[in-house]
């Protein structure tokens, strides 16, 4: 079954702090993740897609790394601010599949001052 | 232009009522896709419409539940006979070309269905 694993499932950092969220996938064939964050009460917004080709892919203080050996992406924040709190949720595609996408759990940050 | 418009916002029903949900993509866009997701869990795939036809509905409960997507207007999520379980956000997603293509989708802001 294909299978997408966040982790922490939530997090509380100080403003200005970095922070790193992990994702597990096994989806398979597959064809790109994506980073959305979902603010509560909201629709997700994207912040990055990559391919299986691409190792990174950064959008503004938001940097995600792709390793397609180990099926492990991560999100980095720099800096963090508190408009910054909200779900971060790693979704992953299947190679051929027009429709599905496999979405995790999400990780709740909580930035604090 | 406007993104993914939703509407409404919160719907609540009683048991046993009809539920329709209302989605229009953004502009230019032809591919639809329906998603639900239930307190503390992920959004799960329901549905993908394109104009005027079902692609995928694999996700889509065999019972009670049907999505169209006209022509003209918007695409409807209808839930009839609507049960406690079915309370949960209604999220939809429009895109231009298919989401495997690595393109990004937009979703709307929701629609959250209550039952009581």
């Amino acid at each position: 079954k294909n299978q997408v694993e966040q982790s922490p499932q939530s997090l509380i950092i100080l403003e200005g702090k970095n922070c790193t969220l992990q994702c597990n996938y096994t989806v398979s064939p597959f064809s790109n993740l994506r980073w959305y964050k979902q603010d509560t009460g909201r629709g997700p917004v994207s912040l990055t897609i990559m391919t299986f080709s691409e190792n990174t892919k950064s959008n503004g203080r938001y940097t995600a790394t792709l390793d397609a050996d180990t099926k492990q992406s991560s999100l980095h924040i720099t800096a963090s601010q508190l408009s910054d709190s909200a779900s971060y949720i790693c979704v992953v595609s299947f190679t051929g599949t027009a429709s599905k996408l496999t979405f995790g759990t999400g990780t709740r940050l909580q930035v604090t001052l | 232009n406007a993104g993914v418009m939703q509407n409404p916002r919160h719907l609540v029903r009683r048991r046993g009522q009809e539920a329709r949900l209302r989605c229009s993509p953004m502009k230019g866009h032809s591919h639809v896709y329906w998603y639900r997701q239930l307190p503390e869990e992920g959004l799960k795939f329901m549905v993908y419409l394109q104009k005027e036809n079902i692609i995928d509905e694999s996700g889509m409960p065999k019972e009670r539940f049907s999505a169209e997507f006209p022509k003209e207007g918007p695409s409807i999520l209808r839930i009839q006979q609507v049960v406690r379980g079915d309370s949960a956000a209604y999220f939809c997603a429009s895109s231009p070309i298919p989401t495997d293509s690595g393109n990004t989708i937009y979703f709307g802001e929701g629609s959250w269905l209550t039952v009581v």
